[in-house]
């Protein structure tokens, strides 16, 4: 059974660096095809692509925020780390973690898992 | 193309077909995948690939595709049919992802 959880602070001050922890069981992301992206939804609104790191290492990142974005993974724990830094209350929001496979340039079949999501305050 | 639109919002009498659609260049590239989001939960997938269903999703869902447009229909929606629904995609360079605006879903 696939399965992936999110986890990290509740809330963080305004400034502060943000970082959330994905853990995953049943996959591999050393297996080909295989990509964790991370997804935000503040109340209310759309669901925004954050970022992604693929089997190969591979990180890309939405335009928007890659320069307060990194992300990386540790195989040993099945985790996949996102750090988000000058957090701001506009940044309040649910933050996903989710599955993709057969991630290959001219394919893309969705996200077939998502973790329960963890909601992330910026307030001070 | 770095965006894909959504009606924000449509409804459908009870058994009735309804079609929910997303637009974007990068469509004419890539496949749409649609999400099913009800209140307080996780987004789930509907629909992938040219119309495939993940295990579990029932077979009045199903998707199709032409040129930028991409559409999820719901043949005789039912009451839990009611949710959010998301269409999501690469970009045309296939280096981001992105996710439309959403469609609120009312069945009457």
């Amino acid at each position: 059974q696939v399965t992936l959880r999110e986890s990290g602070p509740a809330l963080v001050k305004p400034t502060q660096t943000l970082t959330l922890t994905c853990t995953f069981s049943g996959f591999s992301l050393s297996t080909s095809g295989v990509c964790v992206s991370w997804i935000r939804q503040p109340p209310g609104k759309a669901l925004e692509w954050l970022a992604l790191i693929n089997w190969d290492g591979d990180k890309y990142f939405s335009t928007s925020l890659k320069t307060r974005l990194t992300i990386s993974e540790d195989t040993s724990k099945n985790q996949v780390v996102l750090t988000m830094t000058n957090m701001d209350p506009v940044d309040t929001a649910t933050y996903y973690c989710a599955r993709s496979t057969q991630f290959y340039f001219g394919y893309y079949y969705g996200m077939d898992v998502w973790g329960q999501g963890t909601t992330v305050t910026v307030s001070s | 193309s770095s965006e894909l639109t959504q009606d924000p919002v449509v409804s459908v009498a009870l058994g009735q077909t309804v079609r929910i659609t997303c637009q974007g260049d990068s469509l004419r590239t890539y496949y749409a995948s649609w999400y099913q989001q009800k209140p307080g939960q996780a987004p789930v997938l509907v629909i992938y690939g040219k119309n495939n269903r993940p295990s579990g999703i029932p077979d009045r869902f199903s998707g199709s595709s032409s040129r930028n447009t991409a559409s999820l229909t719901i043949t005789g929606a039912q009451a839990e049919d009611e949710a959010d629904y998301h269409c999501n995609s690469r970009d045309s360079s296939g280096m981001h992802v992105l996710f439309g605006g959403g469609t609120k879903l009312t069945v009457l």
